[in-house]
């Protein structure tokens, strides 16, 4: 079964940094990319960017370039997704979800989120 | 940059009855490019349909997606207690996903 599991909740302050984790299991990792979309609370989906896991491509959503910075460590199946200093504006779930292998791609399969909560 | 408008904002039906969602892109889509999620309430969204009619894998018939150019529908023929949710539609182009608001459906 295809599975992408997330790191749990966190609570941060203002300017903290954090990363979280999203780890595939049940197919081959570097052969899809992975997106992250972003939920604040009671609001939409936003799509943040996504990594090609066999050579790193990033692509980042223009909101979102500059702001977090998505990575991925083949050897062990799993996305990054990581802010370097941390805004109560960065409260949301961030989920993380597997591109199929088909063009044009759609979120095939999706992680359970990562609650983030930033408050001093 | 395409903006997705879904309408009605709130469905409000009875088991049993029929549902009909709209998705409405700002400019013409390539149908390929649309897909439909559903979100229950605590949950992580779920893929239904992809390429604007596409059912994902495990997705009952009773949902199915039409469309094309700059309007499209997600229909669900006869609600189930566990159809009750937020449905978005999304479009992929250049290189971004964009998400409609998204169409609550809830129990009258």
């Amino acid at each position: 079964e295809v599975q992408l599991i997330q790191s749990g909740p966190e609570v941060k302050k203002p300017g903290e940094s954090l990363r979280i984790s999203c780890k595939g299991s049940g197919y081959s990792f570097t052969n899809n990319w992975i997106a992250w979309v972003r939920q604040m609370p009671g609001k939409g989906l936003e799509y943040m960017g996504r990594i090609g896991p066999s050579d790193s491509s990033i692509d980042y959503s223009p909101s979102f370039q500059g702001h977090v910075t998505i990575s991925a460590g083949k050897s062990i199946s799993t996305a990054y997704l990581q802010w370097s200093s941390l805004k109560a504006s960065d409260t949301a779930i961030y989920y993380c979800a597997r591109l199929p292998m088909r063009f044009p791609p759609y979120l095939g399969v999706w992680g359970q989120g990562t609650t983030v909560i930033v408050s001093s | 940059e395409i903006v997705l408008t879904q309408s009605p904002g709130t469905l409000s039906l009875s088991p049993g009855e029929r549902a009909t969602l709209s998705c409405r892109a700002s400019q013409s889509v390539n149908s390929n490019s649309v897909a439909w999620y559903q979100q229950k309430a605590g949950q992580a969204p779920r893929l239904l349909i992809f390429g604007a009619s596409d059912r994902a894998t495990g997705i009952p018939d009773r949902f199915s997606g039409s469309g094309s150019g700059t309007d499209f529908s997600l229909t669900i023929s006869r609600l189930e207690p566990e159809d009750f949710a937020v449905y978005f539609c999304q479009h992929y182009g250049n290189s971004l996903f964009t998400f409609g608001p998204g169409t609550r459906v809830d129990i009258k």
